[in-house]
Protein backbone atom coordinates (compact mmCIF):
# COMPACT_ATOMS: atom_id res chain seq x y z
CA UNK A 1 0.00 0.00 0.00
CA UNK A 2 1.46 3.43 -0.64
CA UNK A 3 2.14 5.68 2.11
CA UNK A 4 1.14 8.99 0.94
CA UNK A 5 -1.01 8.62 -2.54
CA UNK A 6 -1.53 11.85 -4.83
CA UNK A 7 -3.88 12.20 -8.12
CA UNK A 8 -3.77 12.59 -10.54
CA UNK A 9 0.01 12.19 -11.00
CA UNK A 10 0.20 14.28 -14.77
CA UNK A 11 -2.43 17.77 -15.54
CA UNK A 12 -2.31 19.54 -18.38
CA UNK A 13 -4.70 22.35 -18.51
CA UNK A 14 -5.45 25.49 -20.06
CA UNK A 15 -4.66 28.95 -18.22
CA UNK A 16 -7.78 30.07 -16.40
CA UNK A 17 -9.12 26.42 -15.39
CA UNK A 18 -9.72 25.16 -11.83
CA UNK A 19 -8.39 22.30 -10.91
CA UNK A 20 -7.82 19.98 -7.87
CA UNK A 21 -5.44 17.46 -6.65
CA UNK A 22 -6.26 15.20 -3.88
CA UNK A 23 -3.61 13.38 -1.19
CA UNK A 24 -4.43 10.85 0.88
CA UNK A 25 -1.89 9.26 3.65
CA UNK A 26 -2.27 5.67 5.75
CA UNK A 27 0.24 6.36 8.07
CA UNK A 28 -2.08 7.35 10.53
CA UNK A 29 0.11 10.97 10.87
CA UNK A 30 -1.41 14.04 12.30
CA UNK A 31 0.22 16.78 10.06
CA UNK A 32 0.07 16.80 6.39
CA UNK A 33 1.84 19.36 3.90
CA UNK A 34 1.95 20.92 0.19
CA UNK A 35 5.40 21.74 -1.18
CA UNK A 36 5.70 23.17 -4.91
CA UNK A 37 8.72 22.21 -6.69
CA UNK A 38 9.73 24.66 -9.49
CA UNK A 39 11.57 23.73 -13.08
CA UNK A 40 14.89 23.71 -11.16
CA UNK A 41 14.30 21.26 -8.11
CA UNK A 42 13.69 24.12 -5.82
CA UNK A 43 11.03 23.03 -2.99
CA UNK A 44 8.71 25.49 -1.01
CA UNK A 45 5.96 24.85 1.15
CA UNK A 46 2.83 26.18 0.57
CA UNK A 47 0.46 24.83 3.06
CA UNK A 48 0.32 22.64 6.47
CA UNK A 49 -2.83 21.15 7.86
CA UNK A 50 -2.56 19.47 11.20
CA UNK A 51 -5.10 17.52 12.37
CA UNK A 52 -7.70 19.30 9.85
CA UNK A 53 -6.59 22.73 11.11
CA UNK A 54 -4.25 25.18 8.56
CA UNK A 55 -1.21 26.02 10.73
CA UNK A 56 0.79 27.56 7.45
CA UNK A 57 0.63 29.36 4.78
CA UNK A 58 3.02 30.43 3.18
CA UNK A 59 2.42 33.35 1.50
CA UNK A 60 0.21 32.02 -1.63
CA UNK A 61 -2.12 33.54 -3.50
CA UNK A 62 -5.60 33.36 -2.73
CA UNK A 63 -6.50 31.24 -6.06
CA UNK A 64 -4.96 28.29 -4.02
CA UNK A 65 -7.13 27.01 -1.43
CA UNK A 66 -6.35 23.82 0.63
CA UNK A 67 -9.11 21.71 2.36
CA UNK A 68 -8.99 19.07 4.74
CA UNK A 69 -11.97 16.80 5.65
CA UNK A 70 -9.93 14.57 7.87
CA UNK A 71 -6.88 14.01 9.34
CA UNK A 72 -5.86 11.33 6.53
CA UNK A 73 -6.84 13.90 3.72
CA UNK A 74 -5.72 17.28 2.16
CA UNK A 75 -6.70 18.64 -1.26
CA UNK A 76 -5.48 21.29 -2.93
CA UNK A 77 -7.71 23.20 -5.15
CA UNK A 78 -6.74 25.73 -7.70
CA UNK A 79 -8.55 28.61 -9.14
CA UNK A 80 -7.85 30.43 -12.33
CA UNK A 81 -4.55 28.84 -13.15
CA UNK A 82 -2.09 30.63 -14.53
CA UNK A 83 1.56 29.63 -16.47
CA UNK A 84 3.82 30.22 -13.33
CA UNK A 85 1.28 27.66 -11.72
CA UNK A 86 3.16 24.69 -14.08
CA UNK A 87 4.97 22.79 -11.49
CA UNK A 88 5.46 19.34 -9.71
CA UNK A 89 3.09 19.52 -6.42
CA UNK A 90 4.22 16.96 -3.63
CA UNK A 91 1.85 16.34 -0.94
CA UNK A 92 3.76 15.12 2.36
CA UNK A 93 2.78 13.86 5.60
CA UNK A 94 4.50 13.81 9.25
CA UNK A 95 3.79 12.43 12.69
CA UNK A 96 4.16 15.73 14.35
CA UNK A 97 3.85 19.39 13.36
CA UNK A 98 7.50 20.72 14.72
CA UNK A 99 8.87 18.13 11.78
CA UNK A 100 11.07 16.56 13.97
CA UNK A 101 10.06 13.17 12.82
CA UNK A 102 10.32 12.67 9.28
CA UNK A 103 8.53 13.73 6.14
CA UNK A 104 6.83 11.21 4.12
CA UNK A 105 6.28 12.23 0.32
CA UNK A 106 3.79 11.62 -2.49
CA UNK A 107 5.44 10.85 -5.91
CA UNK A 108 3.89 14.28 -7.28
CA UNK A 109 1.58 15.84 -9.73
CA UNK A 110 3.07 17.83 -12.41
CA UNK A 111 0.57 20.41 -13.36
CA UNK A 112 1.51 22.01 -16.83
CA UNK A 113 -0.43 25.01 -17.57
CA UNK A 114 -0.61 25.90 -21.46
CA UNK B 1 15.13 33.23 8.83
CA UNK B 2 16.25 29.74 9.25
CA UNK B 3 18.10 28.44 5.75
CA UNK B 4 19.88 25.96 4.10
CA UNK B 5 22.60 26.86 1.20
CA UNK B 6 23.92 23.54 -0.72
CA UNK B 7 26.72 23.27 -3.60
CA UNK B 8 25.32 23.96 -6.86
CA UNK B 9 25.32 21.32 -9.19
CA UNK B 10 25.42 19.39 -11.17
CA UNK B 11 27.99 16.82 -9.40
CA UNK B 12 29.50 14.00 -12.52
CA UNK B 13 31.22 11.75 -11.14
CA UNK B 14 32.33 8.20 -12.31
CA UNK B 15 31.26 4.51 -10.75
CA UNK B 16 33.49 3.94 -7.46
CA UNK B 17 34.48 7.72 -6.95
CA UNK B 18 34.03 9.65 -3.93
CA UNK B 19 31.31 11.30 -2.82
CA UNK B 20 31.47 14.86 -1.07
CA UNK B 21 27.79 17.32 -1.40
CA UNK B 22 28.22 20.45 0.50
CA UNK B 23 25.76 21.70 2.78
CA UNK B 24 25.73 24.54 5.58
CA UNK B 25 23.01 26.15 7.32
CA UNK B 26 21.81 29.18 9.17
CA UNK B 27 19.20 28.61 12.12
CA UNK B 28 18.06 29.79 15.59
CA UNK B 29 18.32 27.30 18.20
CA UNK B 30 19.39 23.90 17.55
CA UNK B 31 17.72 22.35 14.51
CA UNK B 32 17.69 18.38 13.13
CA UNK B 33 19.52 17.81 10.13
CA UNK B 34 18.37 15.97 7.21
CA UNK B 35 19.25 14.54 4.00
CA UNK B 36 16.42 13.63 1.81
CA UNK B 37 16.71 12.00 -2.01
CA UNK B 38 14.77 12.44 -4.58
CA UNK B 39 14.94 9.66 -7.61
CA UNK B 40 14.04 10.58 -11.14
CA UNK B 41 10.07 10.21 -11.25
CA UNK B 42 9.65 10.09 -7.97
CA UNK B 43 8.79 12.42 -4.27
CA UNK B 44 11.17 12.62 -1.96
CA UNK B 45 12.21 10.17 0.46
CA UNK B 46 14.90 10.43 3.73
CA UNK B 47 18.15 9.24 3.30
CA UNK B 48 19.69 10.19 7.22
CA UNK B 49 19.45 12.29 9.89
CA UNK B 50 21.21 13.68 12.69
CA UNK B 51 19.15 15.20 15.68
CA UNK B 52 22.17 16.57 17.63
CA UNK B 53 25.81 18.58 17.81
CA UNK B 54 28.49 15.63 16.67
CA UNK B 55 25.35 13.25 15.71
CA UNK B 56 26.69 11.24 12.79
CA UNK B 57 23.78 9.95 10.11
CA UNK B 58 24.14 7.08 8.00
CA UNK B 59 22.14 5.10 5.08
CA UNK B 60 23.19 2.59 1.92
CA UNK B 61 26.80 3.82 2.77
CA UNK B 62 26.08 7.94 2.99
CA UNK B 63 27.32 9.63 6.11
CA UNK B 64 26.66 13.14 7.21
CA UNK B 65 28.31 14.35 10.50
CA UNK B 66 25.87 17.64 12.43
CA UNK B 67 29.11 20.09 12.99
CA UNK B 68 27.80 22.77 15.00
CA UNK B 69 31.23 24.91 14.86
CA UNK B 70 30.95 25.19 11.04
CA UNK B 71 26.89 25.11 10.98
CA UNK B 72 27.80 21.84 8.55
CA UNK B 73 26.06 19.06 7.42
CA UNK B 74 28.02 17.50 4.56
CA UNK B 75 27.01 14.02 2.45
CA UNK B 76 30.00 11.58 1.88
CA UNK B 77 29.50 8.38 0.28
CA UNK B 78 33.09 6.21 -0.28
CA UNK B 79 32.25 5.24 -3.58
CA UNK B 80 29.20 6.20 -5.61
CA UNK B 81 27.17 3.61 -7.66
CA UNK B 82 25.30 4.67 -11.00
CA UNK B 83 22.40 4.50 -9.31
CA UNK B 84 23.07 6.95 -7.09
CA UNK B 85 22.08 9.54 -9.68
CA UNK B 86 19.69 11.67 -8.09
CA UNK B 87 18.82 15.12 -6.49
CA UNK B 88 19.99 15.47 -2.80
CA UNK B 89 18.42 17.67 -0.52
CA UNK B 90 20.09 19.07 2.70
CA UNK B 91 16.90 20.02 5.00
CA UNK B 92 16.71 21.00 9.23
CA UNK B 93 13.66 21.88 11.40
CA UNK B 94 12.54 24.90 11.50
CA UNK B 95 9.16 26.63 12.95
CA UNK B 96 6.72 23.93 12.51
CA UNK B 97 7.89 22.63 9.23
CA UNK B 98 11.57 21.71 6.97
CA UNK B 99 13.27 24.50 5.66
CA UNK B 100 15.22 22.66 2.50
CA UNK B 101 18.22 23.54 0.24
CA UNK B 102 18.17 24.37 -3.52
CA UNK B 103 18.69 20.39 -4.12
CA UNK B 104 22.01 18.92 -5.78
CA UNK B 105 21.96 16.45 -8.96
CA UNK B 106 24.11 14.02 -8.56
CA UNK B 107 25.44 11.93 -12.17
CA UNK B 108 27.03 9.01 -12.12
CA UNK B 109 28.76 7.61 -14.94
CA UNK B 110 29.70 3.69 -15.59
Amino acid sequence: DTAVSQTPKYLVTQMGNDKSIKCEQNLGHDTMYWYKQDSKKFLKIMFSYNNKELIINETVPNRFSPKSPDKAHLNLHINSLELGDSAVYFCASSQATSSRGELFFGEGSRLTVL
Amino acid sequence: GDSVTQMEGPVTLSEEAFLTINCTYTATGYPSLFWYVQYPGEGLQLLLKATKADDKGSNKGFEATYRKETTSFHLEKGSVQVSDSAVYFCALTGFQKLVFGTGTRLLVSP
